[in-house]
Protein backbone atom coordinates (compact mmCIF):
# COMPACT_ATOMS: atom_id res chain seq x y z
CA UNK A 1 0.00 0.00 0.00
CA UNK A 2 1.17 3.19 -0.82
CA UNK A 3 1.73 5.55 2.16
CA UNK A 4 3.16 8.65 3.78
CA UNK A 5 3.38 9.00 7.26
CA UNK A 6 4.25 12.27 9.19
CA UNK A 7 5.42 12.71 12.69
CA UNK A 8 6.99 15.31 14.49
CA UNK A 9 4.70 18.39 15.13
CA UNK A 10 3.93 19.65 18.28
CA UNK A 11 3.93 22.54 20.21
CA UNK A 12 7.15 25.03 20.20
CA UNK A 13 7.54 28.25 21.76
CA UNK A 14 8.00 31.01 18.90
CA UNK A 15 12.17 31.31 18.00
CA UNK A 16 12.39 27.53 18.76
CA UNK A 17 12.64 24.92 15.93
CA UNK A 18 10.80 21.49 15.19
CA UNK A 19 12.20 18.94 12.43
CA UNK A 20 9.53 17.29 10.83
CA UNK A 21 9.80 13.53 9.56
CA UNK A 22 7.69 12.06 6.62
CA UNK A 23 8.18 7.95 6.28
CA UNK A 24 7.30 6.57 2.45
CA UNK A 25 6.11 2.94 1.65
CA UNK A 26 4.97 1.29 -0.89
CA UNK A 27 6.34 3.52 -3.82
CA UNK A 28 10.44 4.14 -5.45
CA UNK A 29 10.53 6.82 -2.56
CA UNK A 30 14.36 8.12 -4.79
CA UNK A 31 12.45 8.59 -8.02
CA UNK A 32 10.54 10.88 -6.96
CA UNK A 33 10.53 14.90 -6.27
CA UNK A 34 8.68 15.52 -2.89
CA UNK A 35 7.33 18.65 -0.90
CA UNK A 36 6.19 20.02 1.66
CA UNK A 37 2.44 21.53 2.25
CA UNK A 38 0.97 23.83 4.84
CA UNK A 39 -2.54 24.69 5.98
CA UNK A 40 -2.91 27.13 8.61
CA UNK A 41 -6.21 26.11 10.47
CA UNK A 42 -9.25 27.04 8.47
CA UNK A 43 -7.02 28.48 6.15
CA UNK A 44 -6.24 27.16 2.60
CA UNK A 45 -3.00 25.21 1.38
CA UNK A 46 0.90 26.98 1.00
CA UNK A 47 3.16 25.09 -0.50
CA UNK A 48 6.20 25.31 1.62
CA UNK A 49 9.53 23.64 0.00
CA UNK A 50 10.06 20.74 -2.57
CA UNK A 51 13.16 18.70 -3.47
CA UNK A 52 14.49 16.53 -6.61
CA UNK A 53 14.71 13.05 -6.17
CA UNK A 54 18.65 12.94 -6.39
CA UNK A 55 18.88 16.21 -3.90
CA UNK A 56 20.09 18.38 -6.53
CA UNK A 57 17.27 20.57 -6.70
CA UNK A 58 16.18 22.05 -3.85
CA UNK A 59 13.57 25.05 -3.51
CA UNK A 60 11.09 27.13 -1.05
CA UNK A 61 8.53 29.31 -0.75
CA UNK A 62 10.08 33.16 0.39
CA UNK A 63 7.92 32.44 3.77
CA UNK A 64 10.01 30.40 4.78
CA UNK A 65 13.25 30.59 3.05
CA UNK A 66 16.55 31.22 5.25
CA UNK A 67 14.69 30.02 8.30
CA UNK A 68 13.98 26.23 6.66
CA UNK A 69 15.34 23.21 5.27
CA UNK A 70 14.22 20.62 3.38
CA UNK A 71 16.15 17.06 3.04
CA UNK A 72 15.54 13.65 2.21
CA UNK A 73 17.18 10.34 2.86
CA UNK A 74 16.53 7.66 -0.01
CA UNK A 75 18.05 4.66 1.96
CA UNK A 76 15.56 4.84 4.44
CA UNK A 77 12.66 6.57 2.05
CA UNK A 78 12.16 9.57 4.42
CA UNK A 79 11.61 13.39 3.62
CA UNK A 80 12.22 15.80 6.41
CA UNK A 81 11.67 19.49 7.12
CA UNK A 82 14.13 21.13 9.69
CA UNK A 83 12.09 24.50 11.07
CA UNK A 84 14.46 26.92 12.72
CA UNK A 85 13.19 30.50 13.99
CA UNK A 86 9.35 29.86 14.05
CA UNK A 87 6.68 31.96 14.18
CA UNK A 88 3.24 31.77 15.28
CA UNK A 89 1.86 32.18 11.32
CA UNK A 90 3.79 28.81 11.04
CA UNK A 91 0.98 27.56 12.77
CA UNK A 92 -0.25 24.87 10.25
CA UNK A 93 -0.99 21.41 9.15
CA UNK A 94 2.26 20.23 7.20
CA UNK A 95 1.33 18.13 4.72
CA UNK A 96 4.27 15.75 3.15
CA UNK A 97 3.42 15.38 -0.74
CA UNK A 98 4.50 13.39 -3.45
CA UNK A 99 5.22 15.54 -7.12
CA UNK A 100 4.65 13.00 -9.82
CA UNK A 101 6.51 14.70 -12.71
CA UNK A 102 4.51 12.90 -15.58
CA UNK A 103 1.21 14.74 -14.53
CA UNK A 104 2.56 17.66 -12.91
CA UNK A 105 0.43 17.25 -9.70
CA UNK A 106 0.48 15.96 -5.89
CA UNK A 107 -0.50 12.87 -6.62
CA UNK A 108 0.08 11.06 -2.99
CA UNK A 109 -0.64 12.65 0.47
CA UNK A 110 0.12 11.87 4.01
CA UNK A 111 -2.29 13.14 6.60
CA UNK A 112 -0.15 15.65 8.03
CA UNK A 113 1.61 16.54 11.25
CA UNK A 114 0.41 19.81 13.28
CA UNK A 115 2.74 22.20 14.52
CA UNK A 116 1.47 24.60 16.97
CA UNK A 117 3.83 27.91 17.28
CA UNK A 118 2.56 29.71 20.64
CA UNK A 119 4.16 30.90 23.77
CA UNK B 1 4.44 33.80 -5.44
CA UNK B 2 1.38 35.34 -4.56
CA UNK B 3 -1.53 32.74 -4.42
CA UNK B 4 -3.80 32.12 -7.05
CA UNK B 5 -7.00 33.49 -7.09
CA UNK B 6 -10.10 31.30 -6.33
CA UNK B 7 -13.95 32.52 -5.73
CA UNK B 8 -14.48 31.95 -1.86
CA UNK B 9 -17.76 29.88 -2.30
CA UNK B 10 -19.93 28.87 -4.81
CA UNK B 11 -23.08 26.56 -4.73
CA UNK B 12 -25.41 24.02 -6.81
CA UNK B 13 -28.66 21.54 -6.58
CA UNK B 14 -27.72 17.91 -6.73
CA UNK B 15 -27.30 17.16 -11.16
CA UNK B 16 -26.65 20.83 -11.56
CA UNK B 17 -23.01 22.36 -12.83
CA UNK B 18 -20.93 24.02 -11.38
CA UNK B 19 -17.55 25.90 -12.37
CA UNK B 20 -14.67 27.35 -10.27
CA UNK B 21 -12.25 29.79 -12.09
CA UNK B 22 -8.20 30.11 -10.69
CA UNK B 23 -7.19 33.33 -12.17
CA UNK B 24 -3.38 33.49 -11.95
CA UNK B 25 -0.95 35.71 -14.17
CA UNK B 26 1.62 34.59 -17.19
CA UNK B 27 4.11 33.54 -14.59
CA UNK B 28 2.35 30.87 -13.62
CA UNK B 29 -1.28 30.24 -14.71
CA UNK B 30 -0.78 31.73 -18.55
CA UNK B 31 2.89 30.33 -18.84
CA UNK B 32 2.16 26.47 -17.93
CA UNK B 33 -0.27 23.78 -19.28
CA UNK B 34 0.37 22.64 -15.73
CA UNK B 35 -2.64 23.59 -13.04
CA UNK B 36 -3.55 20.73 -11.32
CA UNK B 37 -6.82 20.67 -8.98
CA UNK B 38 -7.47 19.28 -5.98
CA UNK B 39 -10.84 18.48 -3.74
CA UNK B 40 -10.34 18.45 0.07
CA UNK B 41 -12.98 17.34 2.35
CA UNK B 42 -13.15 18.42 6.22
CA UNK B 43 -10.19 16.27 8.20
CA UNK B 44 -9.04 14.88 4.93
CA UNK B 45 -5.87 15.23 3.19
CA UNK B 46 -6.58 16.72 -0.65
CA UNK B 47 -6.94 14.84 -3.20
CA UNK B 48 -5.77 15.35 -6.86
CA UNK B 49 -8.89 15.50 -9.48
CA UNK B 50 -7.56 17.28 -12.37
CA UNK B 51 -3.52 17.77 -13.78
CA UNK B 52 -2.31 19.10 -16.57
CA UNK B 53 -5.21 21.32 -17.04
CA UNK B 54 -7.32 18.92 -18.26
CA UNK B 55 -6.60 15.38 -17.56
CA UNK B 56 -7.93 13.12 -14.97
CA UNK B 57 -6.18 10.38 -12.78
CA UNK B 58 -7.61 7.00 -12.80
CA UNK B 59 -10.55 6.58 -10.87
CA UNK B 60 -11.77 10.02 -11.05
CA UNK B 61 -15.11 10.78 -12.55
CA UNK B 62 -15.64 12.50 -15.97
CA UNK B 63 -17.87 14.70 -14.33
CA UNK B 64 -14.51 16.47 -13.53
CA UNK B 65 -13.18 18.46 -16.15
CA UNK B 66 -10.37 21.16 -16.30
CA UNK B 67 -9.86 23.96 -19.29
CA UNK B 68 -7.63 27.30 -19.54
CA UNK B 69 -7.60 30.50 -21.45
CA UNK B 70 -4.54 32.87 -20.76
CA UNK B 71 -4.19 33.25 -17.34
CA UNK B 72 -7.19 31.42 -16.03
CA UNK B 73 -8.02 28.01 -15.15
CA UNK B 74 -11.70 26.31 -14.57
CA UNK B 75 -12.57 23.41 -13.02
CA UNK B 76 -16.45 22.08 -13.50
CA UNK B 77 -18.46 19.39 -11.81
CA UNK B 78 -21.55 18.47 -14.02
CA UNK B 79 -24.14 16.34 -11.99
CA UNK B 80 -23.91 17.20 -8.85
CA UNK B 81 -23.44 14.90 -5.87
CA UNK B 82 -23.76 15.12 -2.45
CA UNK B 83 -20.24 14.07 -1.99
CA UNK B 84 -18.61 16.94 -4.15
CA UNK B 85 -19.83 19.39 -1.18
CA UNK B 86 -15.62 20.06 -0.39
CA UNK B 87 -13.23 23.05 -0.45
CA UNK B 88 -11.00 22.57 -3.51
CA UNK B 89 -7.79 23.84 -4.96
CA UNK B 90 -6.24 25.40 -7.92
CA UNK B 91 -2.38 24.79 -8.08
CA UNK B 92 -0.08 25.79 -10.69
CA UNK B 93 3.68 24.71 -11.03
CA UNK B 94 5.90 27.66 -12.07
CA UNK B 95 9.25 26.31 -13.06
CA UNK B 96 10.57 25.97 -9.88
CA UNK B 97 7.83 26.84 -7.59
CA UNK B 98 4.01 25.25 -6.76
CA UNK B 99 1.15 28.04 -5.90
CA UNK B 100 -2.04 27.21 -4.67
CA UNK B 101 -5.26 29.02 -4.90
CA UNK B 102 -7.46 30.44 -1.75
CA UNK B 103 -9.44 27.55 -2.13
CA UNK B 104 -13.45 27.38 -2.76
CA UNK B 105 -15.80 26.07 -0.86
CA UNK B 106 -18.26 24.48 -2.64
CA UNK B 107 -22.09 23.98 -1.14
CA UNK B 108 -24.58 21.20 -2.84
CA UNK B 109 -27.94 22.84 -2.16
Amino acid sequence: EVQLVESGGGLVKPGGSLRLSCAASGISFSNYAMNWVRQAPGKGLEWVSSISGTSTYIYYADSVKGRFTISRDNAKSSLYLQMNSLRADDTALYYCARWESSTYGFDIWGQGTMVTVSS
Amino acid sequence: QSALTQPRSVSGSPGQSVTIACTGTSSDVGGYNYVSWYRQHPGKAPQLIIYDVNKRPSGVPDRFSGSKSVNTASLTISGLQAEDEADYYCCSYTGSFKVFGGGTKLTVL
